[in-house]
């Protein structure tokens, strides 16, 4: 069975301090790990999707990395409307079409 | 930008009544999945569809919760009798899965907030 576990659970950042996010996986065969941003009141949206280890992707202040047993979001300089929950999930081969396994996910504050 | 759409927003009812949610998903999409998301869980899946087929349910409450979809453009969940701890943000989501090539992202809706009475 495919789990994910995401640390820290909450953090708490002063503006302009970079920091980083963990999401370790297990999985049969890793097709894919997908980081989401959800806001209050808003489903999850989609940021970016890893499918092999030394994969990275970068979007404005977030750059997430791979690993063949885990990924990191690094939020570099972050700004207050950086603060969300970010959600780590993956699929493995063995699922059945494109089914998620989701993190718990941590809860960032980013303070002016 | 295409996205996928839930109704109703919010619905708070008592308990015994039934509640239907729906979503339209994004044009184009062959999977669709309904997931429950409460503070202590997370993120639970319930049941996900392909190409309209139920695909796995075993998320769901089988005795009191049904998905369908009646057509490509609408899903429906529902729940009869509801309880109190059904109490929960219910969202939809979709995706287009490739045979033997790298799925696309699951893109959510914003969910149905439901408080049951």
């Amino acid at each position: 069975e495919d789990q994910v576990t995401q640390s820290p659970e909450a953090l708490r950042l002063q503006e302009g301090e970079s920091s980083s996010l963990n999401c370790s996986y297990t999985v049969s065969g890793l097709r894919g790990l997908f980081w989401y941003r959800q806001d209050p009141g808003k489903g999850p949206e989609f940021l970016f999707t890893l499918y092999s280890a030394g994969e990275e992707k970068e979007k404005e202040r977030l750059k997430a990395t791979l690993t063949k047993k885990e990924s990191f979001l690094h939020i570099t300089a972050p700004k207050p409307e950086d603060s969300a929950t970010y959600l780590c999930a993956v699929q493995g081969f063995e699922a059945a079409g494109n089914k998620l396994t989701f993190g718990g996910g941590t809860r960032v504050l980013v303070k002016p | 930008d295409a996205r996928v759409t839930q109704t109703p927003r919010h619905k708070v009812t008592e308990m015994g009544q039934e509640v239907t949610m729906r979503c339209q998903p994004i044009l184009g999409h062959n999977t669709v999945f309904w997931y429950r998301q409460t503070m202590m869980q997370g993120l639970e899946l319930l049941a996900y569809f392909r190409n309209r087929a139920p695909l796995d349910d075993s998320g769901m409450p089988k005795d009191r919760f049904s998905a369908e979809m009646p057509d490509a453009t609408l899903a429906t969940l529902k729940i009869q009798p509801s309880e109190p701890r059904d109490s929960a943000v219910y969202f939809c989501a979709s995706g287009l899965a490739l045979s033997g090539g790298r799925n696309q992202p699951q893109h959510f809706g914003d969910g149905t907030r439901l408080s049951i009475l």
